[in-house]
């Protein structure tokens, strides 16, 4: 069975500086996506990134960007020039490439806070 | 496009109760999921619905089940409550045949006293 660690409960970091942070996960598959999701206060889930277990190239979206390594089965998401609102919940997923298998695993999350 | 929608937002229940929740997808989507968050538990894959068809299922008692419309909307019913089951219960749309990412609702925050 697949699981996904994220050994950091709690992270802060200052306003407009960069933070990591970490993901590591556990499958005998070759195929997959990643995920990073945001749970702000709210309670709404966002996607923040995803990453193709098949591209070697890493992800990117804005100030967000991964740093996968595959074979380590390391999926660590950086935040640069961090902002008030990106303080959350920070979960990081797994999702095999199956189609028809829509079960995501998610991480236990890693709690965000962001010091003006 | 209007996001996925999940009612009631709050629900209070009493023990050996029962309650059924509900969630539309994002118009187009065939497959729902459901999820689980609670504090010690983390996120917890319920189960999934597409075209109407139970397609995957987490480990969970009997007591919680689903079924999903020809429109794709998805209802989540738990029987018998036990205060175990507060949490707050996520739903999350995809096309379902094509692209892999899930779109989640704002949830449902049940609590059983």
């Amino acid at each position: 069975a697949q699981t996904v660690t994220q050994s950091q409960p709690e992270m802060s970091v200052q306003e407009a500086e960069t933070v990591t942070l970490s993901c590591t996960y556990d499958t005998s598959e070759s195929d997959y996506y990643l995920f990073w999701y945001k749970q702000p206060p709210s309670r709404q889930m966002i996607l923040v990134i995803r990453q193709e277990a098949y591209k070697q190239q890493n992800a990117t979206e804005n100030r967000f960007s991964v740093n996968f390594q595959k074979a380590a089965k390391s999926f660590s998401l950086k935040i640069s020039d961090s902002q008030l609102g990106d303080a959350a919940m920070y979960f990081c997923a797994y999702r095999s490439a199956r189609t028809s298998y829509d079960k995501v695993i998610f991480g236990p999350g890693t709690s965000l806070s962001v010091i003006p | 496009k209007a996001g996925v929608t999940q009612t009631p937002r709050y629900l209070i229940k009493t023990r050996g109760q029962q309650v059924t929740l509900s969630c539309s997808p994002i118009s187009g989507h065939r497959s729902v999921s459901w999820y689980q968050q609670t504090p010690g538990q983390g996120l917890q894959f319920l189960f999934e619905y597409f075209s109407e068809t139970q397609r995957n299922k987490g480990n969970f008692p009997g007591r919680f089940s689903g079924r999903q419309f020809s429109n794709s909307r998805s209802e989540m019913n738990v029987s018998t409550l036990e205060l175990g089951d507060s949490a707050l219960y996520l739903c999350a749309s995809r096309t379902g045949t094509s692209g892999y990412e899930q779109y989640f609702g704002p949830g449902t925050r049940l609590t059983v006293t």
